[in-house]
């Protein structure tokens, strides 16, 4: 099956700090979505981005599903932002069914 | 709308026992997921609902994990006869079928087998 690993596995920052999160899949995918994990579990949504940019706010995605990569960048960080960031996709093969292939996360911590 | 809802929010029991959780998805999604996640991991799929029709149960951890979505509204994922190993976060997302298909989830219901 699809592989999912996220890098790096642990991120440190300082309040007001960028930084970027890397996503890299091994195959084809039709569904690309990145969630943030806050500390009491709820998932939240981020970006649906199977292809190209997206930007909200302090955050932006960018995937280049040629490669097999995705980047998810944070800038001037808030302690609002620790938590657990998760890539996860869908295979793009006949018979897939819509569910979801998760990395094993990111973990944020943002100093004050 | 107030999003996808489970409960209970937590759950503990004694080995042996046997629990059910429920969700309810957002009213208008018709797909519905069921995901376990454990310590230190990201979710893991368990099955999957489109309206009221189960089309994947292979990721079913043992027989002794079921799913129902009787009217294919809301879902309720049972465990029989738990064991310490079935710890774990148990989450629920729904889905709408489109061409950017995004799934949203539950809170979860957190589970510690004593």
């Amino acid at each position: 099956g699809i592989q999912v690993e996220q890098s790096p596995p642990d991120l440190i920052l300082q309040e007001g700090a960028n930084s970027t999160l890397r996503c890299n899949f091994s195959d084809s995918v039709n569904n690309l979505q990145w969630f943030h994990q806050n500390p009491w579990g709820q998932l939240i949504n981020l970006f649906y981005i199977p292809s190209g940019t997206k930007q909200n706010g302090r955050l932006s995605a960018t995937t280049v599903a040629t490669e097999r990569y995705s980047l998810l960048y944070i800038s001037s960080s808030q302690t609002t932002d620790s938590g657990v960031y998760f890539c996860a996709v869908d295979a793009d093969y006949g018979g897939s069914q819509g569910n979801l292939i998760f990395g094993k996360g990111t973990k944020l911590s943002v100093k004050p | 709308d107030t999003g996808v809802s489970q409960d209970p929010r937590h759950k503990i029991t004694k080995r042996g026992q046997n629990v059910t959780f429920r969700c309810d998805p957002i009213s208008e999604h018709n797909r519905l997921y069921w995901y376990r996640q454990t310590l230190g991991q990201g979710p893991e799929f368990l099955t999957y609902f489109q309206n009221e029709a189960q089309l994947e149960k292979s990721r079913l951890l043992s027989d002794r994990f079921s799913a129902e979505r009787p009217k294919g509204s809301f879902s309720t994922l049972e465990i029989q006869r738990t064991e310490q190993g079935d710890s774990a976060m148990y989450l629920c997302a729904s889905s709408q079928p489109s061409a950017q298909e995004t799934q949203y989830f539950g809170p979860g219901t957190r589970l510690l087998v004593l």
